[in-house]
C-alpha cells in the first residue's frame, strides 16, 4: 500500500491560516487522497478527499501538487476547536476502507 | 458521530473474562468497520464487514470474534480477554462508493483489562 508521510507535530495560531503538508510520492494514478482529524476523545471525522483538482468544502480546501506527490490541507481561519490529530491517507478508487492505513498524523496544536 | 452508537463506552475487565461491543447504526449502510487505537497511535483494523452475514479479518484480528447477524448491528467480541487488548475501540460506517467514501466513526468504547 502506499504510504504517506506527515510531520508529526504543527503549530498555529488562531484565526490564521494553517497549511498541513502531506507528501505520497508513490501514489498511484488510482488513489484518492483523503484527510481525517481526531479531536481529543474523539473518533476520527471525515473532512475532505482529492482525487487530481483542488477541493474545497466546508471545513477546509485540499491543495494537491500537479504530480499528485504531495498534498496540503488547509483551514482558511483556524480556531481552537481545530487542535487535532490530522491524517492524510491514500485510498485507492476500487478498494473498500479495509485497506485504508491510519499512521500517526499530525498533530495541530492552535494558540489562543 | 450521528448515527453510530457503540455500547458500552466504558468497560473494565478481568484477565480471562469475556465481554462484547456492540455497534449499530441507526442508517442502512452495507459496510461496517471495527477498528482500536492504543495510546499515541493511530487506528488499526481488527475486523470489517461488506453487508450483513458477511465478516473478514483485518489488520490485527487475533483475539476477537464479530458477528454481523443483522445488518444495522456489528458486534466484537473478546472471549479471553488479554492485558494487550486495553485500547480504546471504534466502530465506522462508510457511505459513498469505493474509494471516495467516507467513514463515520463512533465515539469510542475504552476497554482497561487488569
Amino acid at each position: 500500500d502506499a504510504k504517506t508521510t506527515q510531520p508529526n507535530s504543527m503549530e498555529s495560531n488562531e484565526e490564521e491560516p494553517v497549511h498541513l503538508p502531506c507528501n505520497h510520492s508513490t501514489i498511484s494514478g488510482t488513489d484518492y487522497i483523503h484527510w481525517y482529524r481526531q479531536l481529543p476523545s474523539q473518533g476520527p471525522e471525515y473532512v475532505i478527499h482529492g482525487l487530481t483538482s483542488n477541493v474545497n468544502n466546508r471545513m477546509a480546501s485540499l491543495a494537491i501538487a500537479e504530480d499528485r506527490k504531495s498534498s496540503t490541507l488547509i483551514l482558511h481561519r483556524a480556531t481552537l476547536r481545530d487542535a487535532a490529530v490530522y491524517y492524510c491517507i491514500l485510498r485507492d478508487r476500487q478498494e473498500g476502507a479495509q485497506k485504508l492505513v491510519f499512521g500517526q498524523g499530525t498533530r495541530l496544536t492552535i494558540n489562543p | 458521530n450521528a448515527g453510530v452508537t457503540q455500547t458500552p463506552k466504558f468497560r473494565v475487565l478481568k484477565t480471562g473474562q469475556s465481554m462484547t461491543l456492540l455497534c449499530a447504526q441507526d442508517m442502512n449502510h452495507e459496510y461496517m468497520y471495527w477498528y482500536r487505537q492504543d495510546p499515541g497511535m493511530g487506528l488499526r483494523l481488527i475486523h470489517y464487514s461488506v453487508g450483513e452475514g458477511t465478516t473478514a479479518k483485518g489488520e490485527v484480528p487475533d483475539g476477537y470474534n464479530v458477528s454481523r447477524l443483522k445488518k444495522q448491528n456489528f458486534l466484537l467480541g473478546l472471549e479471553s480477554a488479554a492485558p494487550s487488548q486495553t485500547s480504546v475501540y471504534f466502530c465506522a460506517i462508510e457511505t459513498g462508493a469505493a474509494g471516495a467514501g467516507e467513514l463515520f466513526f463512533g465515539e469510542g468504547s475504552r476497554l482497561t483489562v487488569l
